[in-house]
Parts: C-alpha cells; sequence; structure tokens
C-alpha cells in the first residue's frame, strides 16, 4: 500500500549509459515532480508534471527526458550519463500545482551511481 | 545561489529537552514556508507548515515559528523523543507566473539521546 514508489531503489551504471527510473503514485494525485538531491544534500526540483502536462523544467540539462504516461506514472529517462548526475532521485507528487494544497509525499528516493 | 539555508547540519538533544531548529531564507516573495522530516533511506514527510501571513502554528508537540522581518523560521519540537531522531528540511514556496515551486534547505540531522 505504498504510496509513492520508485524502481530501482539502487541503481549503478557506468558513464555514457542510458537508464530510466520509474515512479507510481497510488493516491490519485494530479502533479507528480522529480527532485535530484546532490552530494551537497540540496534537494532541487527538476521537473513537475500535472495532469501529464509538463509544468516546471528546471534549467536540467536535455539528456533527462520526463515521461508521464498517466496521472500515477512519471519516469525519468537519463541519457549518456555523466559522473556529476550521480544522486538520489525522488520522486513526489501532490493533489494540485502547489497552490491550494502544499504538501507533497515523496517515494523513498533512488541513489544513482555513476562510475 | 542559496535561497533557503539551514545552517547548522546536525544538532543533539537530550530527551525531554526542546529541540530548535532553524532555517533562513533571502526571498521574501516567499509565501508558505513547511517542514519535512526524513529518515534514512526514505524520502521526506510532511509535518507542519506555515503561511507567511501568521507567526505561529502549532501541532502537538511541534510548533513552528515565522520572523518575516529577520527572515526567519524556527522548528520547536517539546518534549524531543528518540523517535524524532531524523534529518529535517524545511522548504519556502516561490511563485512565478501562476507556478508554484518549493526551495529546500540543506537539512539538520537532529539526534535525540534517550
Amino acid at each position: 500500500d505504498t504510496a509513492v514508489s520508485q524502481t530501482p531503489k539502487y541503481l549503478v551504471t557506468q558513464m555514457g549509459n542510458d537508464k530510466s527510473i520509474k515512479c507510481e503514485q497510488n493516491l490519485g494525485h494530479d502533479t507528480m515532480y522529480w527532485y535530484k538531491q546532490d552530494s551537497k544534500k540540496f534537494l532541487k526540483i527538476m521537473f513537475s508534471y500535472n495532469n501529464k502536462e509538463l509544468i516546471i523544467n528546471e534549467t536540467v540539462p536535455n539528456r533527462f527526458s520526463p515521461k508521464s504516461p498517466d496521472k500515477a506514472h512519471l519516469n525519468l529517462h537519463i541519457n549518456s550519463l555523466e559522473l556529476g548526475d550521480s544522486a538520489v532521485y525522488f520522486c513526489a507528487s501532490s493533489q494540485g500545482t502547489g497552490g491550494l494544497t502544499y504538501e507533497q509525499y515523496f517515494g523513498p528516493g533512488t541513489r544513482l551511481t555513476v562510475t | 545561489d542559496q535561497q533557503v539555508k539551514q545552517n547548522s547540519p546536525s544538532l543533539s538533544v537530550q530527551e525531554g529537552r526542546i529541540s530548535i531548529l532553524n532555517c533562513d531564507y533571502t526571498n521574501s516573495m516567499f509565501d508558505y514556508f513547511l517542514w519535512y522530516k526524513k529518515y534514512p533511506a526514505e524520502g521526506p514527510t510532511f509535518l507542519i507548515s506555515i503561511s507567511s501571513i501568521k507567526d505561529k502554528n502549532e501541532d502537538g508537540r511541534f510548533t513552528v515559528f515565522l520572523n518575516k522581518s529577520a527572515k526567519h523560521l524556527s522548528l520547536h519540537i517539546v518534549p524531543s523523543q528518540p523517535g524524532d531522531s531524523a534529518v529535517y528540511f524545511c522548504a519556502a514556496r516561490s511563485t512565478t507566473s501562476g507556478t508554484y515551486k518549493y526551495i529546500f534547505g540543506t537539512g539538520t540531522r537532529l539526534k535525540v539521546l534517550a
């Protein structure tokens, strides 16, 4: 009965590879997010989707491509992985876009290590 | 450009005493502030929030204080319990052209000693 789930939990890969992280929420929320927590512990927004439509796209390299096949899923595909992509990636969801309802529910995170 | 700062990376407190976690911000246009709690190997979970039009919000053992003139907020936990040991993130909401975005601090690791 996990609210926001991510797979895989750990991902170790080599530079130059392409990988995907999947996220699913069963809360009925209409907005989903990807955050990146780097080695300095900053938790930064990368993307936000509302009803499958991209509403936030921070200055993220275009090697990162989010895909939302439906409201309950937001996947993150990363091409040509670089050492600097090593981080913990958190998926989150909320009811609404953060205006009237601001609480976000986070997944457990995916620790990506690029070697 | 670190708009939300948590200058204390860690804090240790005895069980039963008060824990005070601090957060400073630079953008006076932030209109909502939140605290999240994070256990190891889990995602952050929402704890408490405060609107910029208020200076205090209380929920059980948790109270958040906002000092707008100082651009400072704090989270008080009274009494502290060992189960409160976690990393606490403060976050602030910014609004640009109707789009809401949340800016997080780097977290403070709280350790409550039994």
